[in-house]
């Protein structure tokens, strides 16, 4: 699986949008792209997920670049809860594989 | 939330007893997962499922078993109880996708504690 790199921490203005980058430049050409996060002490949860072209969901909307060497995760209207740490994951097609999660960015949203 | 459920939620044992978790899921999936969470190391994945009875191992498996008598219950057995197995255990679940992959999700954790 190609890794992934993310800054350690960041802070955004609650209602501002948050973008969270991420960097996947050694991605391979079947890998997708997955963002989780972490609220405290609870399980990761979902958030997105996508291959090439942009996706967007309820929760977030994710930007891969045309080379698919990074992409940013977009929270459109931060709230309080949404402090967590969000995981960039960088993944293989391949039925039952593993999630390999990296240390990850602490978003702090401050009101 | 995905039906998943892990039980116990917290447990305090000793060393050398044997502690089995369960995963127990609502949603049909094929694919459940096992990984432990330890500051410094994120998520590790111990031993995953591809269906009934069909298990295999992850990155840290040494020190666990896993069965999967049902396509619901994914058990994760600690045979003899060791201090370096206190963690916070994570069950996950996936479906299999057609033409598309499809995300894991998690249950809400066991808070193991080996004395």
């Amino acid at each position: 699986d190609a890794k992934t790199t993310q800054p350690t921490s960041m802070d955004c203005a609650e209602g501002r949008a948050a973008n969270l980058p991420c960097n996947h430049s050694t991605i391979s050409g079947n890998e997708y792209v997955y963002w989780y996060r972490q609220i405290h002490s609870q399980g990761p949860q979902y958030i997105i997920h996508g291959l090439k072209n942009n996706e967007t969901n309820e929760m977030a909307s994710l930007i891969i670049t045309e080379d698919r060497k990074s992409s940013t995760l977009i929270l459109p209207h931060a709230t309080l809860r949404d402090t967590a740490v969000y995981y960039c994951i960088v993944r293989g097609f391949q039925g039952a594989q593993k999630l390999v999660f990296g240390q990850g960015t602490r978003l702090t949203i401050n009101p | 939330d995905a039906g998943i459920t892990q039980s116990p939620r917290h447990k305090v044992t000793e060393t050398g007893t044997p502690v089995t978790l369960r995963c127990h899921q609502t949603e049909n999936h094929r694919y459940m997962y096992w990984y432990r969470q330890d500051p410094g190391h994120g998520l590790r994945l111990i031993h995953y499922s591809y269906g009934v009875k069909d298990t295999d191992k992850g990155e840290v498996s040494d020190g666990y078993s896993v069965s999967r008598s049902k396509t619901e219950d994914f058990l994760l057995t600690l045979e003899s109880a060791t201090s370096s197995q206190t963690s916070v255990y994570f069950c996950a679940i996936s479906e299999a996708g057609a033409g598309r992959d499809q995300p894991q999700h998690f249950g809400d954790g066991t808070r193991l504690s080996i004395l």
